[in-house]
């Protein structure tokens, strides 16, 4: 059974760093890339940046580049994702997925349970 | 970017009713939408990816069909469970995939 458990709720305060994880299980975690999602409270999904844990191969998408940075360690199945300096507008659920598919057509077939990570001062 | 632009932003829908959910693409996409459920307080998950295949587990009350720019959701004699936002996603823009803002549908 494909599994990705993430790390637990956050409360931060502006300025500071953090680090949450994904872990995976259940298939081989260096053959299929995972995404980080978006949802600030109340609002939708937001599309962030993506990772293949084979080669550590990352894009992010334009609207968070330079914001975060997502890793990948293989040794232990587990994908990250932090900010070095966090802002109050950070505040927000984050979801780690895995996709599934062909290189022209790859979806999101699972997703983590979701990391809320709360920033205020 | 390819938008996507869902509507109604809210369908109000009785049990046993059937709802219909529109996804419209700012360009082509092909048959690359998948949609997404979300229900209070949980991730997502997946319904439907190729525009029109049930992932493991759906329904058969759950539809989807479209191709290019025009894509349609379906789901047919409502259940209690069904109420839920619904998100389509395109994943033809690799790597930058977009998803709609999302139709809640609830109980009328």
């Amino acid at each position: 059974e494909v599994q990705l458990v993430q790390s637990g709720a956050e409360v931060k305060k502006p300025g500071e760093s953090l680090k949450i994880s994904c872990k995976g299980s259940g298939y081989s975690f260096t053959s299929y890339w995972i995404g980080w999602v978006r949802q600030m409270p109340g609002k939708g999904l937001e599309w962030m940046a993506i990772i293949y844990p084979g080669d550590s191969d990352t894009t992010y998408s334009p609207s968070f580049q330079g914001q975060v940075t997502i890793s990948a360690d293989k040794s232990t199945s587990t994908a990250y994702l932090q900010w070095s300096s966090l802002r109050a507008s950070d505040t927000a659920m984050y979801f780690c997925a895995r996709l599934t598919g062909s290189a022209a057509a790859r979806f999101i077939e699972y997703w983590g349970q979701g990391t809320l990570v709360t920033v205020s001062s | 970017d390819i938008v996507m632009t869902q509507s109604p932003a809210t369908l109000s829908v009785s049990p046993g009713e059937s709802a219909t959910l529109s996804c419209r693409a700012s360009q082509s996409v092909g048959s690359n939408v998948a949609w997404y459920q979300q229900k209070p307080g949980q991730a997502p998950s997946l319904l439907m990816y190729g525009a029109s295949t049930r992932a493991t587990g759906v329904p058969a009350r759950f539809s989807g069909s479209g191709s290019g720019t025009e894509f349609t959701l379906t789901i047919s004699s409502l259940q209690s469970e069904d109420f839920a936002v619904y998100y389509c996603q395109q994943y033809k823009n690799w790597p930058t995939y977009t998803f709609g803002q999302g139709t809640k549908v609830e109980i009328k």
